[in-house]
């Protein structure tokens, strides 16, 4: 089992240009979270789906960020036009049958 | 919304010792309570999870304790080692997956 696989591991790019985050969750899992993570505001939910779908995108900050589940094996989180205070580490995470029980090892991500 | 407090933010001890972090949630509708541990640059593992029906659980050295009536539920470790040492998190959220994060406690174990 390879686990959760996130890519790229770092990103870095200027402000204004668009940032694409990806995703491998584990094989057989049937729910996808993306956290995003910061000294200040700690562990936050962005969103989660359930088999592919989207079941609550209340924790995307604002109409920048976009997420995407195109099939069972595949996520992207995407941000356009990024901000400074977008700076963050994203975490991907999947699980079976509910809340987030394997964690990718993260994209930090530094908009400059 | 949830809202998640854990105390302390930073813990220290000596190995052998037991330490203990606890946390409140505020939602009496959560009924599942997750720990984790995360290591520097990587994401946080699940270590434990205890849900609502169920009072107190344990897996070798770690063990959680819920206290449904007063929102309170706390992780216990015994017989720390170094390799414990890392950031643990709670969690208060449902079955359905969305959950709420403490804030985490950095524990040290010193040898």
């Amino acid at each position: 089992d390879a686990g959760v696989i996130q890519s790229p591991r770092h990103e870095v790019t200027e402000m204004g240009q668009e940032v694409t985050l990806r995703c491998k969750p584990i094989s057989g899992h049937d729910y996808l979270f993306w956290y995003r993570q910061t000294m200040m505001r700690g562990l936050e939910l962005l969103i989660y789906f359930n088999n592919n779908v989207p079941i609550d995108d209340s924790g995307m900050p604002e109409d920048r960020f976009s997420a995407k589940m195109p099939n069972a094996s595949f996520s992207t989180l995407k941000i356009q036009p990024s901000e400074p205070r977008d700076s963050a580490v994203y975490f991907c995470a999947s699980s079976f049958g509910g809340p987030p029980q394997h964690f990718g090892d993260g994209t930090r991500l530094s908009i400059l | 919304g949830e809202n998640v407090e854990q105390h302390p933010s930073t813990l220290s001890v000596q190995e052998g010792d037991s330490a203990v972090i606890k946390c409140t949630y505020s939602d009496s509708a959560s009924n599942y309570f997750p720990w984790y541990k995360q290591e520097l640059g990587k994401g946080p593992q699940l270590i434990i999870d205890i849900r609502s029906n169920v009072g107190e659980k344990k897996d070798q050295r770690i063990a959680v304790t819920l206290n449904k009536t007063a929102k309170h539920f706390s992780l216990h470790i015994t017989e720390t080692q170094p390799e414990d040492s890392a950031v643990y998190f709670c969690a208060a959220g449902d079955n359905a997956g969305k959950s709420t994060f403490g804030d985490g406690t950095t524990l040290t174990v010193k040898p």
